[in-house]
């Protein structure tokens, strides 16, 4: 059974930078795309894009200059990382697992970790 | 990039009820249409994938249907576990995106 897991900061100062850590057990991270999609609250659920390929990345053109995706293969984890971070920025990260090709939907997902942006 | 408006935002119903909730997309998606369900401080959970194929384990009261612009989700009979939020997500171009839920509450 997959399981994804986030782990990171839980406050942020704005203008610093945001880093997240999701670690996949129970599937290789080298097949599939691993997304990340936030939800501020009570709001609606954005993505921020994916890596796959153990490399390659396609970034939400919102986000595209402040994101970072990254993979270490040898850990099963992928990371995020998001700079200059306002309060807008305050929201739950989930990762997930995305199949990639034409079945890109999401299963399955983290718990989600929320990141609050304040001094 | 392409947006996703549901209706109703929210919905109150009863058990037993049949409830569809209705997701359209900007432009035409095909059936890249995707269904979630998401409870309180809980990851949203995929129910149908595809506008009308059933994810495995999920009951068989949920169904979708659709292409082009517009989708349905239906709940047959609503089970007491089925009051949650409700997302459609569409991908058929990036940036993915999804609609803006609709919340289903207990009349």
């Amino acid at each position: 059974q997959v399981q994804l897991r986030e782990s990171g900061p839980g406050l942020v100062k704005p203008s610093e930078t945001l880093s997240l850590t999701c670690t996949v057990s129970g599937d290789s991270i080298g097949f599939y795309y691993w997304t990340w999609i936030r939800q501020p609250p009570g709001k609606e659920l954005e993505w921020i894009g994916y890596i796959y390929n153990s490399g390659s990345t396609h970034y939400s053109p919102s986000l595209k200059s402040r994101v970072t995706i990254s993979v270490d293969t040898s850990k099963n984890q992928f990371s995020l990382k998001l700079t200059s971070v306002t309060a807008a920025d305050t929201a739950v990260y989930y990762c997930a697992r995305d199949l990639g090709g034409s079945s890109n939907w999401f299963d399955p997902w983290g718990q989600g970790t929320l990141v609050t942006v304040s001094s | 990039d392409i947006q996703m408006t549901q209706s109703p935002s929210s919905l109150s119903a009863s058990v037993g009820d049949r409830v569809t909730i209705t997701c359209r997309a900007s432009q035409s998606i095909s059936t890249y249409l995707h269904w979630y369900q998401q409870k309180p401080g809980k990851a949203p959970k995929i129910l149908i994938f595809a506008a009308s194929s059933l994810q495995g384990g999920v009951a068989s009261r949920f169904s979708g249907s659709g292409s082009g612009t517009d989708f349905t989700l239906t709940i047959s009979s609503l089970q007491p576990e089925d009051f949650a939020t409700y997302y459609c997500q569409q991908s058929y171009s990036t940036p993915y995106s999804f609609g803006q839920g609709t919340k289903l509450e207990i009349k």
